[in-house]
């Protein structure tokens, strides 16, 4: 059964760091583009990343919104992946979600499988 | 890019179809069929409900269909019921490494 489990929520000041881990099993890791999705409160959902398997250089996409400041890494060894949000503010809360895409290697088409979701609140 | 527009509502009551669109352009929907619908009930995760278009994952009723016209892709609920009151998100490859997500749809049982 592909299950993916995020870890690592909470509340953050303006300015501060934070980590999400999304631990992952039922599948090789190792073959599957990882992403990250997120929804504001009463919002609708935003692609935030994803990191490209290490067939296709383990490279990164990010939106606009959080380019420069969000880092998605991954460590095959433990199936995990992880999403470092820097500089945060205020209109990054959300629940972070962690999607298995399906891709044709470069791109994302599509999110077959979900994780339950992490609460990040921004806030002083 | 601009999000893929979807109604903000939809309603049928129970053993009616409703169909919900979304509409994108020819740099998008038009040109793809990577076209994936998904469902939400309120305080969980998204669920894939339709991919590439118009295919189901395995667990997925049938009364879940997906097609496409153009620049438009469209998501039918057959035979509704009340478990199907949920939110709808519809997402669609764009080309060049780009994915474009829909505003989402609540649908309403009556």
């Amino acid at each position: 059964e592909v299950q993916l489990v995020e870890s690592g929520g909470g509340l953050v000041q303006p300015g501060r760091s934070l980590r999400l881990s999304c631990t992952t099993s039922g599948f090789t890791f190792g073959d599957y583009a990882m992403n990250w999705v997120r929804q504001a409160p009463g919002k609708g959902l935003e692609w935030v990343g994803f990191i490209r398997t290490k067939a296709y250089g383990g490279t990164n996409e990010y939106a606009a919104s959080v380019k420069g400041r969000f880092t998605i890494s991954r460590d095959d060894s433990k199936s995990i992946a992880y999403l470092q949000m820097n500089s945060l503010k205020t209109e990054d809360t959300a629940v972070y979600y962690c999607t298995r895409a399906i891709s044709n290697g470069w791109s994302p088409l599509y999110f077959d499988y979900w994780g339950q979701g992490a609460l990040v609140t921004v806030s002083s | 890019q601009s999000a893929l527009t979807q109604p903000p509502s939809a309603s049928g009551s129970p053993g009616q179809s409703v169909t919900i669109s979304c509409t994108g352009t020819s740099s998008d929907v038009g040109s793809y069929n990577y076209v994936s619908w998904y469902q939400q009930h309120p305080g969980k995760a998204p669920k894939l409900t339709i991919y590439e278009v118009s295919k189901r994952p395995s667990g997925v009723p049938d009364r879940f269909s997906g097609s496409k016209s153009g620049n438009t892709a469209s998501l039918t609920v057959s035979g509704l019921q009340a478990e199907d009151e949920a939110d709808y998100y519809c997402i669609s490859y764009a080309g060049s490494n780009n994915i474009i997500f829909g505003g989402g749809t609540k649908l309403t049982v009556l």
